[in-house]
């Protein structure tokens, strides 16, 4: 059974650097699009943006200019990176992974709280 | 991009009611749209694909309709567990969207 697991460090201040990494247990990049999703406090979900195993990468347009998505396939792990952070990205992570139609996210991280606060 | 709007914005039933919670595409998504559920402090769990398809170990209770740009959730014979905020998403194109959610209390 395939389970994600995902860290990084929670509290930023603002301008920082956020980095996540997420470990695929139970399975392999073939065939699957691998995600991050966010929520910022008491709100809905946001789609940040996605990658495959070749690297091809979906980001939202809003964020692209700080936004990378990366993969490690030794490591069966993959990365986000947003930079320059403000308060408005504060918010809950999740890692997905794309189980149907390269969009429906069958497969979610625990979760990491990221909070940008000076 | 595309618009997801959910409705209603919350629900409050009770054991063994039928739920019906609806999302609307601002065009129209090829049945290219999920369903899940979050309950709090967790993530959320995919319940249905491809608007009609449940996801493996999901009960027989929720089912999903609909085509073009309208698209239903049914949950029939809610139960204790059901209780949580719902989420339509499209991944017809890039970005995929989600729906602002639709919170479902027990009476």
């Amino acid at each position: 059974q395939v389970q994600l697991q995902q860290w990084g460090a929670g509290l930023l201040k603002p301008s920082d650097t956020l980095s996540l990494t997420c470990a695929i247990y139970g399975g392999s990049f073939s065939g699957y699009f691998w995600g991050w999703i966010r929520q910022p406090p008491g709100e809905g979900l946001e789609w940040i943006g996605d990658i495959n195993r070749r690297g091809s990468t979906n980001y939202k347009s809003s964020l692209r200019s700080r936004l990378s998505i990366s993969i490690d396939m030794s490591k069966n792990q993959f990365s986000l990176r947003l930079t320059s952070v403000t308060a408005a990205d504060t918010g809950v992570y999740f890692c997905v992974r794309a189980g149907y139609g390269d969009g429906a996210f069958d497969i979610w991280g625990q979760g990491t709280m990221v909070t940008a606060s000076s | 991009d595309i618009q997801m709007t959910q409705s209603p914005s919350s629900v409050s039933a009770s054991v063994g009611d039928r739920v019906t919670i609806t999302c609307r595409a601002s065009r129209p998504i090829s049945k290219a749209l999920a369903w899940y559920q979050q309950r709090p402090g967790t993530a959320p769990k995919l319940i249905l694909y491809f608007a009609s398809k449940l996801d493996s170990g999901v009960p027989s209770r929720f089912s999903g309709s609909g085509s073009g740009t309208d698209y239903t959730l049914i949950i029939s014979g809610l139960q204790p567990e059901d209780f949580g905020t719902y989420y339509c998403q499209h991944y017809f194109t890039t970005p995929r969207t989600f729906g602002q959610g639709t919170k479902v209390e027990i009476k």
